[in-house]
């Protein structure tokens, strides 16, 4: 079943600005990963942020998490047109292995 | 490093008969790997978790006699739909965990999509 809430649903914005999405979940986790995916493909794992973490950068992309509120947030800073997907978080909760898949934020980035 | 291949990429069958999907870990073993289905603009629903010498483990709701798991090897992993139907048409992912890697970052396949008609 899944666990988290995705805010937006549906993004869209113009090229060089800044995306934010925004994941909910609901029981204690072990770490929350985000992976993007392209229309009909598999899904490309982008950052693994753990519950004793609070933000993590990667190139253009910054997560926060606040296990206080069960919340994530993931920052796509300087978009571009290749940046247009899909994208999940997944929580792993503790003692698990599975992944539990929010319900997306499909990014469109206008050239 | 880290990939998984699928094969099928694509499949389209008849309703009642059988469709057999590989999972493979090309450069890992992988004792663990996962099954997803995915329909239209919708996200991943986890069916099962295979496990390589044992049982699969179903989530709740998934016909364990419906989508067969065979996981033989460290590196294979195969999903079977059985008696398939129009609405067991989707999209459906297998991934797995790099263990080698100690992390919990999973590696996903490219995915097969099943048309049944």
């Amino acid at each position: 079943s899944q666990q988290g809430e995705e805010d937006p649903q549906a993004l869209s914005i113009q090229e060089g600005e800044n995306a934010t999405m925004n994941c909910s979940y609901k029981t204690s986790i072990n770490n929350l990963q985000w992976y993007r995916q392209n229309s009909g493909r598999g899904l490309v794992h982008l950052i693994l942020i753990r519950s004793n973490e609070r933000e993590k950068h990667s190139g253009r992309l910054r997560v926060t998490l606040d296990t206080s509120k069960k919340s994530s947030s993931l920052l796509i800073t300087a978009s571009r047109a290749a940046d247009t997907a899909s994208y999940f978080c997944a929580t792993v909760k503790t003692g698990a292995q599975k992944l539990v898949f929010g319900q997306g934020t499909r990014l469109t980035i206008n050239p | 490093g880290a990939v998984v291949s699928q094969h099928p990429s694509w499949v389209i069958c008849k309703s009642g008969t059988s469709v057999k999907i590989e999972c493979r870990s090309l450069d890992f073993q992988a004792t663990t790997m996962f099954w997803y289905r995915q329909f239209p603009k919708q996200s991943l629903m986890l069916m099962a978790t295979s496990n390589e010498g044992s049982k699969a483990t179903y989530e709740q709701g998934v016909e364990k006699d419906k989508f067969l798991i065979n996981h033989a090897s460290l590196t294979l992993s195969t999903l079977t739909v059985t008696s398939a139907h129009p609405e067991d048409s989707s999209f459906y992912i297998c991934s797995a965990p790099n263990r080698d890697r100690g992390s919990y970052e999973q590696y996903f396949g490219p995915g097969t999509r099943l048309t049944v008609t």
